[in-house]
C-alpha cells in the first residue's frame, strides 16, 4: 500500500528562521510528487511538481527537493504570510495514478 | 478565470437528514474529484469522474454516500441518511488529465451533523 508521511505535524518559527518540512513516501515507483499550500478555510493550492530524484523547484522563499525516498520543502527566511498547512501528495507509477495525500505540516511563523 | 465553485460553504443539519453538496468544476477540465478532510484522517479521496463517468468510487465510505455528475459543469455528493461521523470538510477538485496534473480545489463545504 502506498504511504505518505509528513513531518513534523506542526512547526513554529520566528520570522527569518529558516527550516525544512519533510515528506517521506513508500510507493511502487514514483510518477510524481506534488506540494500544496492550504490556508484556513480554503482548499489546497498547488505549489510544485517534482518527477525525479535530484530535481529542485523554487518559488519565492520556498524550494522543493526530491530524493528516491523523500522530498523536502525548504523555507528560507520565512515571513508570517508563509503560515499555512503544507501538504504533499505522491503519485505512484501503477494503478489509478491519482495521488495520495499526506496529513500535512502546519506551519506558524511568528513576527 | 473562475475556479472550482462549491456550495454550500457551510451546512449544519441533524442526524438522519439528507445532505447534498454541489460542485462546479473549471470549464474544460475532464476530471472531477471529491475529497473529505478530517483532523484524524487528513485528505481522503472519495470518488473521481472522467468525462462525467465515475471511474473509482472505492473511497466512498458506505452506501449512504453517492455521487453523480449529470454534465460536465456540475456534480453532487449526497449523504442519506447523514450521521455525526460524517462531519468533515468536503472538497471538490478538477483538472485536465487526472493524476498527471496538479488538482485545482474549491474552498470546500464544512459539514456538521448534529
Amino acid at each position: 500500500e502506498d504511504q505518505v508521511t509528513q513531518s513534523p505535524e506542526a512547526l513554529r518559527l520566528q520570522e527569518g528562521e529558516s527550516s525544512s518540512l519533510n515528506c517521506s513516501y513508500t510507493v511502487s515507483g514514483l510518477r510524481g510528487l506534488f506540494w500544496y499550500r492550504q490556508d484556513p478555510g480554503k482548499g489546497p493550492e498547488f505549489l510544485f511538481t517534482l518527477y525525479s530524484a535530484g530535481e529542485e523547484k523554487e518559488k519565492e522563499r520556498l524550494k522543493a527537493t526530491l530524493t528516491k525516498k523523500e522530498s523536502f520543502l525548504h523555507i528560507t527566511a520565512p515571513k508570517p504570510e508563509d503560515s499555512a498547512t503544507y501538504l504533499c501528495a505522491v503519485q505512484a507509477a501503477g494503478g489509478s495514478y491519482i495521488p495520495t495525500f499526506g496529513r500535512g505540516t502546519s506551519l506558524i511563523v511568528h513576527p | 478565470d473562475a475556479g472550482v465553485i462549491q456550495s454550500p460553504r457551510h451546512e449544519v443539519t441533524e442526524m438522519g437528514q439528507e445532505v447534498t453538496l454541489r460542485c462546479k468544476p473549471i470549464s474544460g477540465h475532464d476530471y472531477l474529484f471529491w475529497y473529505r478532510q478530517t483532523m484524524m484522517r487528513g485528505l481522503e479521496l472519495l470518488i473521481y469522474f472522467n468525462n462525467n463517468v465515475p471511474i473509482d468510487d472505492s473511497g466512498m465510505p458506505e452506501d449512504r454516500f453517492s455521487a453523480k455528475m449529470p454534465n460536465a459543469s456540475f456534480s453532487t455528493l449526497k449523504i442519506q441518511p447523514s450521521e455525526p461521523r460524517d462531519s468533515a470538510v468536503y472538497f471538490c477538485a478538477s483538472n485536465e488529465r487526472g493524476g498527471d496534473q496538479p488538482q485545482h480545489f474549491g474552498d470546500g463545504t464544512r459539514l456538521s451533523i448534529l
